[in-house]
């Protein structure tokens, strides 16, 4: 089992939609989730992490974490063409080396 | 400000070459990963810095893998005698200090692809 699962999509929807993405991890251990968006030949861009459970708000994006059941979200509301990119779910713990375990990204594409 | 750079951008090796792949970190970072991303797939681990030192390699696929960061600040990745397996995307990232290390700035990349 992977540590970190994440529906690889494709996931289209139109302009203005809201967009949810989701994964779920398996190691209890990890305290800091991280979103990540990259563009095509691009590197990934972080957009957001946060700490243990709750939800963390930056403009159109709203980043969830529900640690008692193992769950990762990320919703953008007023999806914009400008969003079409894979999205990665990531993980992190200064028990574990200092590494990012990532998700296997999530592909959106927001149609006009 | 300057983010990560990595050079060349793009390199094609012929089956048995070795190849060696940059990366500048953002200035003053302390910690520096590799990483390589097959497509269609999320980036997996290499390897990590903490300034010069090499504090992790357990993500290297094979000995034919190597890393160095002699001055703390550039990094080298090389790779020898390169097989078809080896093609791939790898990103170099940054972070400020290791008790920060979720914060990871990444590179560009090097699309790695090997005839």
């Amino acid at each position: 089992q992977k540590e970190v699962e994440q529906d690889p999509g494709p996931l289209s929807v139109p302009e203005g939609a809201i967009v949810s993405l989701n994964c779920t991890y398996s190691n209890s251990a990890f305290q800091y989730f991280m979103w990540y968006r990259q563009y095509s030949r691009k590197g990934p861009e972080l957009l957001m992490y946060t700490y243990s459970s709750g939800n963390k708000e930056d403009g159109r994006f709203t980043a969830q974490v529900d640690k008692s059941s193992k769950y990762i979200s990320l919703f953008i509301r007023d999806s914009q063409p400008s969003d079409s990119a894979t999205y990665l779910c990531a993980k992190w713990s200064s028990f574990g080396g200092s590494r990012l375990t990532f998700g296997e990204g999530t592909q959106l594409t927001v149609n006009p | 400000g300057a983010g990560v750079s990595q050079s060349p951008r793009y390199k094609v090796a012929k089956r048995g070459q070795d190849v060696a792949l940059r990366c500048d970190p953002i200035s003053g970072h302390v910690s520096l990963f590799w990483y390589q991303q097959a497509l269609g797939q999320g980036p997996e681990f290499l390897t990590y810095f903490q300034n010069e030192a090499q504090l992790d390699k357990s993500g290297l696929p094979s000995d034919r893998f190597f890393a160095e960061r002699p001055e703390g600040s550039v990094s080298t990745l090389k790779i020898q005698r390169t097989q078809q397996e080896d093609s791939a995307v790898y990103l170099c990232a940054s972070s400020l200090n290791p008790g920060e290390a979720y914060e990871q700035y990444f590179g560009p990349g090097t699309r790695l692809t090997v005839t």
